[in-house]
């Protein structure tokens, strides 16, 4: 079985500062981890997936994730917020062994303030 | 190119009807993923298509809830009996593949069970 847990529900951060959301997952297989983000009352928006190549992933709008197997974890970094990432974000992992049906287990969200 | 799109945006029904949700996908998506997105339970997988055939139904809460998809293309999600505990933003994707193709996702549809 497949889960994923993001530290924190709720991140504040002010415009310029670094923002770190966290994600833990737990996969009895090797795993796809993926970051999606949210903006209010729209889908889900890919910002970036790790598929066992590099372990240092960047991603759309300055973001990037370090996939670290030995502590099973895949946190969301940005070097300086900006008011428009004010969102929420979603870890989420599938499994990545062949002939997976790609589906993703989600974790439960982190909304993201960006205060000015 | 055109996203994929969901319809109604939004649905307020009352216990015991049944509704239909549309999802009509990206062309030439071959894999068409729904989820559901409600304030307990986050986000849960519900059903996974390729095709027009359903390979991995495991997330369907219960019989109420089917599903379908024709022409490989537009796919319909039905709940039945509508109970309150259903109410939710019912989310739909799609990819070319699966595995580590990008799912796509549209804006979901909001339903309102009262």
């Amino acid at each position: 079985a497949q889960s994923v847990t993001q530290l924190g529900s709720h991140v504040s951060v002010s415009e310029g500062a670094l923002v770190l959301l966290r994600c833990n997952y737990s996969s009895s297989v090797p795993p796809y981890l993926f970051w999606y983000v949210q903006y209010p009352n729209q889908g889900l928006q890919l910002l970036l997936k790790y598929t066992s190549a590099a372990t240092l992933v960047k991603g759309i709008n300055g973001f990037e994730a370090e996939f670290k197997k030995s502590e099973t974890s895949f946190h969301l970094t940005k070097p300086s917020a900006h008011m428009s990432d004010a969102a929420e974000y979603f870890c989420a992992v599938s499994d990545g062994l062949s002939g997976n049906t790609g589906k993703l287990i989600f974790g439960q969200g982190t909304t993201l303030q960006v205060k000015p | 190119g055109a996203g994929v799109s969901q319809s109604p945006s939004n649905k307020v029904t009352e216990k015991g009807k049944d509704v239909e949700l549309r999802c009509d996908p990206i062309s030439g998506h071959t894999a068409l993923y729904w989820y559901r997105q409600s304030l307990g339970q986050g986000l849960e997988f519900l059903i996974y298509f390729q095709g027009n055939s359903a390979p991995d139904k495991s997330g369907l809460p219960s019989d109420r809830f089917s599903a379908e998809r024709t022409g490989g293309s537009v796919s319909t999600l039905t709940i039945q009996r509508t109970q309150q505990e259903d109410s939710a933003v019912y989310l739909c994707a799609s990819s070319w593949g699966q595995g580590t193709d990008t799912q796509y996702f549209g804006p979901g549809t909001r339903l309102t069970v009262l």
